[in-house]
Parts: C-alpha cells; structure tokens; sequence
C-alpha cells in the first residue's frame, strides 16, 4: 500500500546551525505536501507545503524541496533555535493522506 | 486561517461506555472531514475520511462498528467510539477540508484525549 518514509527518527542540533529531514512517498497520485510541527499534547500546525508543480519554496529560515521524479522532498530548516524543538511530520496527499512517523527534533542553546 | 473546533477536549470513562467526539468547522463549509488517531510518540494514522451527507470510508483496520462517523452538516462531523475499551486510549484529531485555503489543505482540530479505564 501508499506509505511515507520520513528520516531521520530524532535530530538533535546545536542552536544556529541547520537540520534537514528527509521523505519518500510512493504514491503516484500525491500531488501536495505538507510539513507540519507538533509539540505534546496540541494538534500539528502547517509550517510550510509545496505542490507537486513547484521544486522549491521558502519561508524565511524553513525551506521544502520536491524531487517529484524520485519521489523525495525535503525540509531544511536554517539558524535553529531553541523554540523549534518540536516534532516535525511530513505529509503526502492525493486522494489519500499519508503521514510520516514523524522526527523529534531538539535544538540545544 | 480556518478554525476547527474538537470536543471535548478531554474525556475519562469507563471500559464499556460509549464516547461521542464532535468536530466542527467553524468559520468554512467542510465537505470532507478525517478522523485521526495519535497513539504516545506515533505518527497521526487515519481512522476514516467523512464526506458530507454520505458514509464514510475506513482504513483498513478500522471498525466500522466500533467508531461510528457522522458527517450530518457542511460544519459538523461526530466521531463515537462505542463501548470503548483501554485500548482505545488515544489521541483523537480531526481535520477538515472544504471551501478554504487551497485546495487539499487540511485544517486540524485540537485533539481530544480519551483515556478508558
């Protein structure tokens, strides 16, 4: 069946320098991808998302990538601080919506 | 951006006693509504997806029986859990999707944390 991979699990980083999180879609069909931020106990926010006609988009210090071709996108996020700890899921939609298992991010001051 | 309201927002019952869970669109008509469900440091599986005025298509693995989905109105979608057991323990989130934002774009309500004892 359709899934998402997302890598990695947990991404610990030191404050000010940059974290990458990786997905891989199978589904075809997927033609808009959302990352969202959770932090415990609240519901996930939209950080940023790209369609699958666009190869890059940015919003200040987060940026996302999709390779539609090899089925991977991407979310770089630069200058880290320490309020951006949080969990960070990758999404896939079409006509089904699959999420990523999600990456734990921490940012150290 | 739109708002989805969930409630309630935390619920203790019973093993055996039935929860209702409602979702609503609060300022956007929301013709297709997702149930999720967030088990401690997991991911959001999808339980269903609820189109307005029809039944609602499960995921595979989901009881149709056990989590009974209304989707009634344009604003309202109600998700009951039925004799619910301590497994079912979860984190329970809506979303819904309609005439707001772009298209797909999915818009999350704030969770209700169900614990059955």
């Amino acid at each position: 069946g359709e899934n998402v991979e997302q890598h990695p699990s947990t991404l610990s980083v030191q404050e000010g320098d940059s974290a990458v999180i990786k997905c891989t879609y199978s589904d075809s069909a997927s033609n808009y991808f959302p990352w969202y931020k959770q932090e415990l106990g609240k519901r996930p926010q939209l950080i940023i998302d790209i369609r699958s006609n666009v190869g890059e988009k940015k919003d200040q210090r987060i940026a996302v990538t999709l390779n539609k071709t090899a089925k991977h996108f991407s979310l770089h996020i630069t200058e880290t601080q320490p309020e951006d700890s949080a969990v960070y899921f990758c999404a896939a939609m079409g006509f089904k919506t699959i999420f990523g298992a999600g990456t734990r991010l921490f940012v150290k001051a | 951006g739109a708002v989805v309201s969930q409630h309630p927002s935390r619920v203790i019952c019973k093993s055996g006693t039935s929860v209702k869970i409602e979702c609503r669109s609060l300022d956007f008509q929301a013709t297709t509504m997702f149930w999720y469900r967030q088990f401690p440091k997991q991911s959001l599986m999808l339980m269903a997806t609820s189109n307005e005025g029809s039944k609602a298509t499960y995921e595979q693995g989901v009881e149709k029986d056990k989590f009974l989905i209304n989707h009634a109105s344009l604003t309202l979608s109600t998700l009951t859990v039925t004799s619910a057991h301590p497994e079912d323990s979860s984190f329970y989130i809506c979303s819904a999707r309609g005439n707001r934002g772009l298209d797909n774009e999915q818009f999350f309500g704030p969770g209700t944390r169900l614990t059955v004892l």
